[in-house]
């Protein structure tokens, strides 16, 4: 009953360098979401997913990539970090793209761009 | 791109004190939720409100939407310790379906 799962949980890289954030979901949604949390701005949606191989940008998607081979999994990758990119990421999921419907979060990964 | 303002963004307060939070928009959401989020863990959703007007509640918590659609406010009585933690709404717009925008959110601090 592992849920949604982040990995890794807190991750420091250099100006530059590539890192993948991977995102992890039991339950077979197709909905897969990414969102950044900056103080002072919320969240603010990425990239999203409605099923495997199917993705598309959201309001912040510079600098980015993703990719969804597996339903369960959607991992994020910041192709060269910057430090704009510190951020604190979380990884959703939901069952449809429905106004009502709920997105499960993960725990979320803290990201440090030196 | 549509904007939620969310207010305050900080909120100390006693225990037993009420308190509401507002969210508000220029913009029309076809649903409005308010998510709970502690330390270390990612928002949990509280309540998912979509008719214009309507309330809902949950226990001491009041979630109402506003008639117009644009905006909402979650209100809390007798505010407990265990209240503690960011409270935030998100909307989603009409004909974005599912797609949410958050607001900034509002730390809310409970003393015993």
């Amino acid at each position: 009953d592992a849920g949604i799962t982040q990995s890794p949980r807190y991750k420091i890289t250099e100006t530059g360098r590539q890192v993948t954030l991977m995102c992890h979901q039991t339950w077979s949604h197709s909905y897969m979401f990414w969102y950044r949390q900056d103080l002072g701005h919320g969240l603010r949606l990425i990239y999203y997913s409605a099923a495997a191989d199917i993705t598309d940008k959201g309001e912040v998607p510079d600098g980015y990539v993703v990719s969804r081979s597996k339903t369960e999994n959607f991992p994020l990758t910041l192709e060269s970090a910057t430090r704009s990119q510190t951020s604190v990421y979380f990884c959703a999921s939901s069952v449809a793209l429905d106004r009502s419907d709920t997105q499960y979060f993960g725990p979320g990964t803290r990201l440090t761009v030196l | 791109t549509q904007l939620l303002e969310q207010s305050p963004q900080f909120l100390s307060i006693q225990e037993g004190e009420n308190l509401t939070v507002y969210c508000n928009s220029s913009s029309v959401f076809s649903s409005l939720q308010w998510y709970r989020q502690e330390p270390g863990e990612g928002p949990v959703l509280l309540v998912t409100v979509v008719t214009g007007g309507e309330v809902k509640k949950l226990k001491r918590l009041t979630f109402q939407f506003g008639d117009a659609r644009k905006d909402s406010s979650l209100h809390i009585t007798a505010a407990q310790p265990g209240d503690t933690g960011l409270y935030l709404c998100a909307g989603a717009g009409v004909g974005s379906y599912g797609k949410l925008t958050f607001g900034q959110g509002t730390i809310l601090t409970v003393h015993p």
